[in-house]
């Protein structure tokens, strides 16, 4: 069935650093690939999603590149601040039918000050 | 926009007894709403998949008699936990998606300890 890696599980950097997260998706079908950011006790909140008709995404600090042919995409964090560490969670869907997500088990990233 | 709610956010309730929980889409018609399961440090898992109007389809291993999922109208779907169990205890967290967007929205979540 439809499966998505993701690692590492745990990711720790100084604040300033860079952050990057990887992924891939076994359902070639798949054509929409959401980040979500999800802090202690709360509900995942959507950071920044790409189409499969685009390679890369940039919005201020973040950014998802794509690569369809390996299958893989990735986040990319820049100057991480401590307000960055939560757990972040790929996921992956083709946008028909139910749209239903499939998530990666998720990195816990840590940015000491 | 695009702010889903959930209710309650937290219950305690007996071995054998059944909760319901409430998932709104407030400011857009959701077409299809999605329940999951998340249990500590771990991903979130797909329980049901529910659209207005029919009947909810869920993912293997999830029992649907014990977990029933009503979608009744464009802005509302809820999640009966049946003659719940200690092991039924976890982070129940709903999200909604309209017709239009491709985005999920998430619910804040319900927090179940079944004593």
């Amino acid at each position: 069935g439809e499966n998505v890696e993701q690692h590492p599980s745990t990711l720790s950097v100084q604040e300033g650093d860079s952050a990057v997260i990887k992924c891939t998706y076994s359902d070639s079908a798949s054509n929409y690939f959401p980040w979500y950011k999800q802090e202690l006790g709360k509900r995942p909140q959507l950071i920044i999603d790409i189409r499969s008709n685009v390679g890369e995404k940039k919005d201020q600090r973040i950014a998802v590149t794509l690569n369809k042919t390996a299958k893989h995409f990735s986040l990319h964090i820049t100057e991480t601040q401590p307000e960055d560490s939560a757990v972040y969670f790929c996921a992956a869907t083709a946008l028909w039918g139910y749209n239903k997500l499939i998530f990666g088990a998720g990195t816990r990233l840590a940015v000491h000050p | 926009g695009a702010v889903v709610s959930q209710h309650p956010s937290w219950v305690i309730c007996k071995s054998g007894t059944s909760v319901k929980i409430e998932c709104r889409s407030l400011d857009f018609q959701a077409t299809t709403m999605f329940w999951y399961r998340q249990f500590p440090k771990q991903s979130l898992m797909l329980m049901a998949t529910s659209n207005e109007g029919s009947k909810a389809t869920y993912e293997q291993g999830v029992e649907k008699d014990k977990f029933l999922i009503n979608h009744a109208s464009l802005t509302l779907s809820t999640l009966t936990v049946t003659s719940a169990h200690p092991e039924d205890s976890s982070f129940y967290i709903c999200s909604a998606r309209a017709e239009t967007l491709e985005t999920q929205y998430f619910g804040p979540g319900t927090r179940l300890l079944v004593l």
